[in-house]
């Protein structure tokens, strides 16, 4: 099966500041890359998505990056605001909805 | 109605109790999941149903049993857990499973069930 790993685990910036988040996959097939956060106690809401057949997605301050020849995508977190502090996890899919999810980032967004 | 929601919020219940959690949509999705998540831990995927059938069942023990009444409808059945089986139960909810090609398939989740097996 598909096998997500994501990276770091915590992540503490400064306010104003960028966030990047990388995950890997193993599955070549894997073709729609969601990134949600969930505030604790809460639901995963889907922040970003792409999919296989782009290489980047821009919203607002959120971009995503993909590269299907090395098999990782990226989260990108420009000018980042105290209330950017969650959780973070990527997922990717096999037929847009078998999501497999990484461990999850813990973001810290210092003011 | 954008919404998924899941009932009841919390529940607790001994290793020899049979309960049910329910979750609902009416957002006209056909594709509905249940995934398991343990603290500090990312959504692990139980079961999909696709147009009210069961079309992915990742090896889950069979003291958990789905039910999909219908397309608005999904349920879990819980009889005989154990401990371990303490967790956050999210609902969600998407357009299809699989099949949109080039279109997006976001899924939606619901609050979850927060499950105490004592």
């Amino acid at each position: 099966g598909e096998n997500v790993e994501q990276h770091p685990s915590t992540l503490s910036v400064q306010e104003g500041d960028s966030a990047v988040i990388k995950c890997t996959y193993s599955d070549s097939a894997s073709n729609y890359f969601p990134w949600y956060k969930q505030e604790l106690g809460k639901r995963p809401q889907l922040i970003i998505d792409i999919r296989s057949n782009v290489g980047e997605k821009k919203d607002q301050r959120i971009a995503v990056t993909l590269n299907k020849t090395a098999k990782h995508f990226s989260l990108h977190i420009t000018e980042t605001q105290p209330e950017d502090s969650t959780v973070y996890f990527c997922a990717a899919a096999v037929d847009d909805y078998k999501l497999s999810f990484g461990a999850g980032t813990t973001v810290t967004v210092r003011a | 109605d954008t919404e998924v929601t899941q009932t009841p919020k919390h529940l607790v219940m001994g290793m020899t109790n049979k309960k049910s959690l329910k979750c609902e949509q009416h957002m006209g999705h056909r594709a509905m999941y249940w995934y398991k998540q343990k603290a500090k831990k990312p959504p692990e995927l139980m079961f999909v149903y696709s147009y009210e059938k069961l079309s992915i069942n990742e090896s889950v023990p069979s003291r958990f049993s789905p039910e999909c009444p219908n397309s608005s409808l999904l349920n879990l059945h819980l009889h005989a857990l154990q401990p371990e089986d303490s967790a956050l139960y999210l609902c969600a909810s998407s357009q299809v499973a699989g099949g949109l090609g080039l279109a997006g398939n976001e899924q939606f989740f619901g609050p979850g069930t927060r499950l105490t097996v004592l």
